[in-house]
């Protein structure tokens, strides 16, 4: 069965830390594709990245880098140097062999100044 | 958001009313997906349409809801006879394709309130 699961239900952390949000997820299919989303106060869901199942290089993007490894069926986000704006639920998710997205419960980040 | 059109955003309705949302995929997509997000929760699939077809409906509550996708026009995600448990966010996805892989792309949300 698939299932995403995401530990840390809220983490608060002073501007310019370091934070990493971590996922976890299942699945018996070997192609599968990973996701992280956004919804920051506003509501809506912001794309940020989709990796497969095959491309184990981390990926780093501005203040945003991601860490896949399949040995622990992990694939977690960090930022780095926080920021208020970074405020929002996060949401890792899994897609296996067609689009339906597996979501986890959401971390809900809390940067203060 | 790439293009996949809501609405109403926002919709209050009154126990046993109606409540029908709007989903327009991005051009060129033919694939719709719907999901609920509860209160405090994460999202949770609901329904699966391409063009004239429900592919997957696991995650439809078994009464009350409905969905289409018409060979012309939007998706609509309908629900009969609203209770107070169905207030929630709406949201709608596309794709082009049905093989997976694609980047997922949602609208903005339908928050629908029951009184």
């Amino acid at each position: 069965a698939q299932k995403v699961t995401q530990a840390q239900t809220e983490i608060s952390v002073v501007e310019k830390e370091d934070v990493t949000l971590d996922c976890v997820y299942e699945t018996r299919d070997t192609t599968y594709y990973l996701f992280w989303y956004k919804q920051p106060p506003s509501g809506e869901l912001v794309f940020l990245i989709r990796r497969n199942s095959f491309d184990e290089q981390n990926e780093i993007s501005g203040r945003y880098s991601w860490n896949f490894q399949k040995s622990t069926s992990s694939f977690n986000f960090t930022i780095t140097a926080s920021q208020v704006v970074d405020s929002a639920v996060y949401f890792c998710a899994l897609s296996e062999w067609t689009d339906k997205l597996i979501f986890g419960t959401g971390t809900r980040l809390q940067v203060f100044p | 958001n790439a293009g996949v059109m809501q609405n109403p955003r926002h919709l209050v309705r009154r126990r046993v009313q109606e409540a029908r949302l709007r989903c327009s995929p991005m051009k060129g997509h033919s694939h719709v997906y719907w999901y609920r997000q509860l209160p405090e929760e994460g999202l949770k699939f609901m329904v699966y349409l391409q063009k004239e077809n429900i592919i997957d409906e696991s995650g439809m509550p078994k009464e009350r809801f409905s969905a289409e996708f018409p060979k012309e026009g939007p998706s609509i995600l309908r629900i009969q006879q609203v209770v107070r448990g169905d207030s929630a966010a709406y949201f709608c996805a596309s794709s082009s394709d049905r093989v997976s892989g694609n980047t997922i792309y949602f609208g903005e949300g339908s928050w629908l309130t029951v009184v």
